[in-house]
């Protein structure tokens, strides 16, 4: 099956400070990446939507300059977290589609603690 | 306005009971509605998906039932383990093929207790 790995799985940084994070499909290309954001016991929350060589599509209410998605391959996207303050503290997932199949696959998340 | 409302919000069977988990939709756009299953400090995985052309579809133990009319569809776990003990979202979607973009329950997290 198709598999998307992230990379760091946890990471704890300083207030302040920009961290980033990579998202990969390890076997097949992905045209689509989605970055979600998820809160203690809560739903995933989509961030943004990047296709392979463009601009990510951020939904309403994500500071694009604070999270920063690079999509530059088909098998990689990066989401950077600048500045990051304890609000940003939060898991992160990604997913991926490689436009051939039904779904997408999602990677195993990035719990990022700011302190 | 949330467009996929799950319930309930939490849910504990025994081992071997059965475990129901309901959402509702608005949007009578989406055409794909799969359900996916998380364990803490996990990504979601896709445990079983549906289109509305289909009333029922069933896999091992799980099986999705679907009621275009009542725009509602549920996940049903038969003889529920206590491995099946997660957090389980479901979503929906417009359009098939690449259109990824996905709009999820809240969730339910589910325990089966031993």
């Amino acid at each position: 099956g198709a598999v998307v790995s992230q990379h760091p799985s946890r990471v704890i940084c300083k207030s302040g400070t920009s961290v980033k994070i990579e998202c990969r499909s390890l076997d097949f290309q992905a045209t689509t990446m989605f970055w979600y954001r998820q809160f203690p016991k809560k739903s995933l929350m989509l961030m943004a939507t990047s296709n392979e060589g463009s601009k990510a599509t951020y939904e309403q209410g994500v500071e694009k300059d604070k999270f920063l998605i690079n999509h530059a391959s088909l098998t990689l996207s990066t989401l950077t977290v600048t500045s990051a303050h304890p609000e940003d503290s939060s898991f992160y997932i990604c997913s991926a589609g490689d436009g051939l199949n039904t779904e997408a696959f999602f990677g195993q998340g990035t719990r990022l603690t700011v302190v | 306005q949330q467009q996929v409302k799950q319930s309930p919000q939490s849910l504990i069977v025994q081992k071997g009971g059965i475990s129901i988990i309901n959402c509702a939709y608005e949007n009578t756009a989406f055409d794909y509605f799969p359900w996916y299953q998380q364990f803490p400090g996990k990504g979601p995985a896709l445990l079983i998906a549906i289109r509305p052309d289909v009333s029922e579809k069933k896999e091992g133990r799980f099986t999705i039932s679907f009621n275009k009319s009542a725009k509602q569809f549920s996940l049903h776990i038969m003889d529920s383990q206590p491995g099946d003990s997660a957090t389980y979202f479901c979503a929906a979607r417009v359009g098939g093929g690449s259109n990824y973009k996905l709009t999820f329950g809240k969730g339910t997290l589910l325990t089966v207790n031993p």
